[in-house]
């Protein structure tokens, strides 16, 4: 079983469309939880922290769920932008990341 | 200036031949590491280091070295390249003091290995 799991996707949504994804982790002890967003042939980059308190940035919003070692991403009002392959990242104590295999996202006109 | 360049951005090599891979930081990290990307498996972790004198394999080493020549510099090799080392490849840094913000990664280097 992988460290980080997510599904793949990919999801295909029209514009306007609230999506979610959902990621889940198995080490108990991980200590800090992020998503990145990678766009087609680049380097991923940081999208936004997660907290278990939620954290929303415009059409963002992440949460943390600890007790269920899950963490999800809702994304409202999708944009064509907003097409990428989304990753979650989960940070052992020891600093070292550990990656999810990504979501795909596609927004259709 | 990329606060991380890698160089080359795309190389193709023949089986059997030694590759390096350069990756450079203005950030003033002191952890960078390696990491590559294959269809349907996310990143996977190859080498890092924290400081200049710290050197640690990561999940997949094997077929793999690396260097850190300065706390700037971190060079990944391929000793003899496989076909199977075709491969998107990132170097990234962080900030130990800030382990909770996430990495900083090149722009990547497309290999393949014919």
């Amino acid at each position: 079983r992988k460290e980080v799991e997510q599904d793949p996707g990919p999801f295909n949504v029209p514009e306007g469309a609230t999506v979610a994804f959902n990621c889940t982790y198995s080490n108990s002890a991980s200590q800090s939880f992020f998503w990145y967003r990678q766009d087609c042939r680049k380097e991923p980059k940081l999208l936004m922290s997660v907290y278990s308190s939620g954290n929303e940035d415009g059409r963002f919003t992440a949460q943390l769920n600890r007790a269920s070692q899950y963490i999800s991403l809702l994304i409202r009002d999708s944009k064509l932008s907003d097409s990428a392959t989304y990753l979650c990242v989960v940070i052992r104590h020891t600093g070292k990341l550990i990656f999810g295999q990504g979501t795909t996202l596609q927004v259709k006109p | 200036d990329a606060d991380v360049t890698q160089t080359p951005r795309n190389r193709i090599t023949k089986t059997g031949k030694r590759i390096m891979l350069e990756c450079s930081q203005t950030k003033g990290h002191d952890r960078m590491y390696w990491y590559r990307q294959d269809p349907g498996l996310g990143l996977r972790l190859i080498y890092y280091s924290f400081d200049v004198k710290d050197i640690n394999k990561g999940e997949i080493s094997d077929g793999y070295s690396v260097s850190r020549q300065a706390q700037a510099k971190f060079s990944l090799s391929l000793e003899s390249a496989i076909p199977n080392q075709t491969a998107l490849y990132f170097c990234a840094t962080s900030d130990d003091g800030q382990i909770g913000y996430g990495y900083t990664f090149g722009s990547g280097t497309r290999l393949t290995v014919v």
